[in-house]
């Protein structure tokens, strides 16, 4: 079974562009949630979705945002971008009612 | 409140048994995990154990579980170069809520 994959996985933008990453789970996982992994802040909670639908969102701004569509890929969005948004985005997928959330590969980006 | 510590650095000769240190500070954790971070790629689940449970042996792995002192363990036996990465562990609390609480990892050198 393929794992979970994220495009594109390296990308380089300038201050106050816009970004969107996108994440396709494991077949058949239906919640996905993002991570954001930076040196200083380490790994941190960005949101989760299921049912095309976000249950939950940690402490970023307005300018994260996500979506997912009908065959669970997920899709996130980081608008205005910021020197500070440079980090690993990270993708998760897990069954519904499931202990285990597997991860793909990241996306890095930079922002210039 | 939420948050989960880790020591920063381990180093270990080849052969050797190696032990990963977390503690966290929320007792209402659900699920408590160990993930592998090898440079440049995503997290591997390695392993995990529930909040009831005192150990959990899975190969090489051995997770021990102190509830009343918030202290998770991860003893990898006959440790090779091939272990060397950054190991994180993490909590979940609300599995509704799904969202991950990593500490800061430790970096595991295994030296030949």
């Amino acid at each position: 079974k393929a794992g979970v994959t994220q495009t594109p996985r390296y990308l380089i933008k300038t201050r106050g562009q816009q970004v969107t990453l996108s994440c396709s789970p494991i077949s058949g996982h239906r919640s996905v949630s993002w991570y954001q992994q930076t040196p200083g802040q380490g790994l941190q909670f960005l949101f989760e979705y299921f049912s095309e639908t976000q249950r939950n969102k940690g402490n970023f701004p307005g300018r994260f945002s996500g979506r997912q569509f009908s065959n669970s890929r997920s899709e996130m969005n980081v608008s205005t971008l910021e020197l500070g948004d440079s980090a690993l985005y990270l993708c998760a997928s897990s069954l519904v009612q499931d202990n285990e959330q597997f991860f793909g590969p990241g996306t890095r980006l930079t922002v210039l | 409140g939420e948050d989960v510590e880790q020591s920063l650095f381990l180093s270990v000769r080849e052969g050797d048994s190696s032990v990963i240190n977390c503690t966290y500070t929320d007792s209402s954790s659900t699920y408590l995990y160990w993930y592998k971070q090898e440079p440049g790629a995503g997290l591997q689940l390695l392993t995990y154990i529930f909040s009831n449970m005192d150990m959990k042996q899975d190969q090489r792995l051995t997770v021990l579980l102190n509830k009343k002192d918030k202290h998770l363990s991860l003893r990898i036996a006959d440790t090779q170069t091939g272990d060397s990465a950054i190991y994180f562990c993490a909590e979940i609390m609300d599995m509704g809520r799904r969202a991950l609480t990593f500490g800061s990892g430790t970096r595991l050198q295994v030296q030949p």
